[in-house]
């Protein structure tokens, strides 16, 4: 079975600032990995995803992603903080369609 | 637009009233499922469907139903609801065309059960 963690419930930085949200996973099967973004009121978009091939992964609105076999983790990062970013992000990871998610980390952009 | 609509959007009910919450797809996906959202524990699966007609129990059944009688649509059922299924509830739908499995959310419905 899969499972996902996510490091830290709340992240705070300031406008223009890396952001980085930690996802470390498991699975028994080579897995599909997924961030997504959920905005105030809305249902979840996929920023991005790695299925197979290239582990840096890039996706919408500047994020990216590494997927790193040998620590189980796929790590969200944005260089520079936008206000428009602060969301709810959830990592997720896939295998024959049960898709788990982790528990979400809220993002917050300070000014 | 390729779109997973949801309805209602917002409900209140009492405790025990039955209830349905409709689920519908416009891409012709074979891959249906449940979610419900909760503060500090993310989404966890009520139900899913691979095909018509076949549908499986995911992490939180318990007080749930569904069916699955047309490829597009994905009704969720509390015959008596309760207080503890106060929450935010996600249908997301995929196709198996997809190994990935992509799934694709709806905008949500948030039901209160007082």
């Amino acid at each position: 079975a899969q499972s996902v963690t996510q490091l830290g419930s709340h992240v705070s930085v300031s406008e223009g600032a890396l952001v980085l949200l930690r996802c470390n996973y498991s699975s028994s099967v080579p897995p599909y990995l997924f961030w997504y973004v959920q905005y105030p009121n809305q249902g979840l978009q996929l920023l991005l995803k790695y299925t197979t091939g290239a582990t840096l992964v890039k996706g919408i609105n500047g994020f990216e992603a590494e997927f790193k076999k040998s620590e189980t983790s796929f790590h969200l990062t944005k260089p520079s903080a936008h206000m428009s970013d602060a969301a709810e992000y959830f990592c997720a990871v896939s295998a024959f369609g049960d898709m788990r998610f982790g528990a979400g980390t809220r993002l917050t952009v300070k000014p | 637009e390729a779109q997973v609509t949801q309805n209602p959007r917002y409900l209140i009910t009492v405790t025990g009233k039955k209830l349905t919450v409709t689920c519908s797809q416009n891409m012709n996906h074979e891959y249906m499922s449940w979610y419900r959202q909760d503060p500090g524990l993310g989404l966890r699966q009520i139900y899913y469907s691979m095909n018509v007609e076949v549908t499986d129990k995911g992490d939180v059944p318990e007080g749930y139903k569904v069916s699955r009688k047309e490829k597009r649509n994905f009704p969720l059922i509390l015959e008596s609801p309760s207080p503890n299924q106060t929450s935010l509830y996600f249908c997301a739908s995929s196709s198996s065309g997809t190994v990935s499995y992509e799934q694709y959310f709806g905008p949500g419905t948030r039901l209160t059960v007082t």
